[in-house]
């Protein structure tokens, strides 16, 4: 039971370029989270997902996008990097509305 | 916004003591509370819950306590050993909430 897994652990990116992060929990939970964290701040929802097919954006969604083609996948996509997005993004899934959050290791990522 | 916050963004125990990590909230409808602590480099790892139907609840070394009058939560660790050292975070829902709302977490450093 590995948990909330998380691909890749460490990206740099340009300015411009595009990449996707792969977020992927064993559990069965219905519930996914994307979050970023940023120095002397604490965790900020961009997007979640109640269940499989569905996406809805959180407290900073601009500049990412989201899908869950699978249940136990979720995967947060940035279509053109800004320096501002530089941060550690954490995935986390729930097995429902309130309970629990576990999360990833996470992906630190820097874009240049 | 409505927001989770902390009264101290540091604290310092010493090996053996008590901690009490103090966290503040202003969303009334808020009913579920939880307790994250993360060392350096990892993802948030959950340490306790608490539903707004509960004054308390204690896990292993660990108390959290819900004053739903002053809307205070805090975090007492018992016997605080070198491993707790770490930054820990309150979040908070609310029913109609679909995700954690985070504080800034507070830096606890245990000294020998």
């Amino acid at each position: 039971n590995a948990g909330v897994t998380q691909t890749p652990k460490f990206r740099v990116l340009k300015t411009g370029q595009s990449m996707t992060l792969l977020c992927a929990q064993d559990m069965n939970h219905e519930y996914m989270y994307w979050y970023r964290q940023d120095p002397g701040m604490g965790l900020r929802l961009i997007h979640y997902s109640v269940g499989e097919g569905t996406t809805a954006k959180g407290e900073v969604p601009d500049g990412y996008n989201v899908s869950r083609l699978k249940k136990q996948n979720f995967l947060l996509g940035l279509e053109s990097a800004a320096p501002s997005q530089t941060s550690v993004y954490f995935c986390a899934s729930s097995l429902g509305r309130q309970g629990p959050a576990y999360f990833g290791p996470g992906t630190r990522l820097t874009v240049t | 916004g409505e927001s989770v916050g902390l009264h101290l963004p540091t604290l310092s125990v010493q090996e053996g003591d008590n901690s009490i990590i103090n966290c503040a909230y202003s969303n009334s409808a808020s009913d579920y509370f939880i307790w994250y602590k993360q060392e350096s480099g990892k993802g948030p790892q959950f340490i306790i819950d608490i539903r707004s139907n509960m004054d308390k609840r204690q896990g292993q070394r660990v108390t959290v306590l819900l004053n739903k009058t002053v809307k205070h939560l805090s975090l007492q660790i018992a016997a605080t050993q070198p491993g707790d050292s770490a930054v820990y975070f309150c979040a908070e829902n609310k029913n109609s909430g679909y995700a954690l709302n985070f504080g800034k977490g507070t830096s606890l450093l245990v000294t020998p």
